[in-house]
């Protein structure tokens, strides 16, 4: 299973984009990635997910290294409803062949007004 | 119009007690997951049904007991209550086993 790397906490100012860094330098090359948030006291959020090409949707861009070995999960203009922990997960397949979720301790984001 | 839906919300208990927490979703979605989130807020999964059929069991004792009556619900059933059972209960869906799941607001568990 991939491993990944994120930092711990990061602040953003209300109104600027968040970017947020994840490391997984073991991911193989057929494992996504997948970005989750978990604001407090909620279940976590899909937010997209990416496999070599950068991504888009109406919540936030992934941009993947060309050798997929990092990531960075854009909000484009953060909003104070964005503080939440943001969870870089490459995709894990079970022996029986399901797809299984993988949270590590994510990255506390603030947005500060 | 909620997606995944977990009831109760909160449930306090004795040890030794047994105790369900239900799960339905009305997004027409074959498999179902349960997690569990303790303390240190580490999110792991337990159980998995895609077409009523257990799919992903992550080595969880056998106190806890999920039950699918059908693809829009799997509930968790809980024999004899620890106090180490005390946690936050997420219930999720997707379609075909996807990574995109989608959670439910969760069930606060407390054993005392």
């Amino acid at each position: 299973d991939a491993k990944t790397t994120q930092p711990t906490s990061m602040d953003c100012a209300e109104g600027r984009a968040a970017n947020l860094p994840c490391n997984h330098s073991t991911i193989s090359g057929n494992e996504y990635v997948y970005w989750y948030r978990q604001i407090h006291s909620q279940g976590p959020q899909y937010i997209i997910h990416g496999l070599k090409n950068n991504e888009t949707n109406e919540m936030a861009s992934l941009i993947i290294t060309e050798d997929r070995k990092s990531s960075t999960l854009i909000l484009p203009h953060a909003t104070l409803r964005d503080t939440a922990v943001y969870y870089c997960i490459p995709r894990i397949r079970t022996q029986g062949g399901s797809e299984k979720l993988v949270f590590g301790k994510g990255t506390k984001l603030t947005v500060n007004p | 119009d909620t997606a995944v839906s977990q009831t109760p919300k909160y449930l306090v208990t004795q040890m030794g007690n047994d105790k369900s927490i239900k799960c339905e979703q009305n997004l027409g979605h074959d498999t179902m997951y349960w997690y569990k989130q303790d303390s240190k807020k580490f999110l792991k999964i337990m159980f998995s049904y895609n077409n009523k059929e257990l799919i992903i069991n992550e080595t969880v004792p056998n106190r806890f007991s999920p039950k699918s009556p059908d693809k829009a619900h799997l509930n968790l059933h809980i024999n004899s209550l620890e106090l180490g059972d005390s946690a936050v209960y997420f219930c999720a869906s997707s379609q075909k086993r996807s990574n995109e799941q989608f959670f439910g607001p969760g069930t606060r568990l407390t054993v005392l």
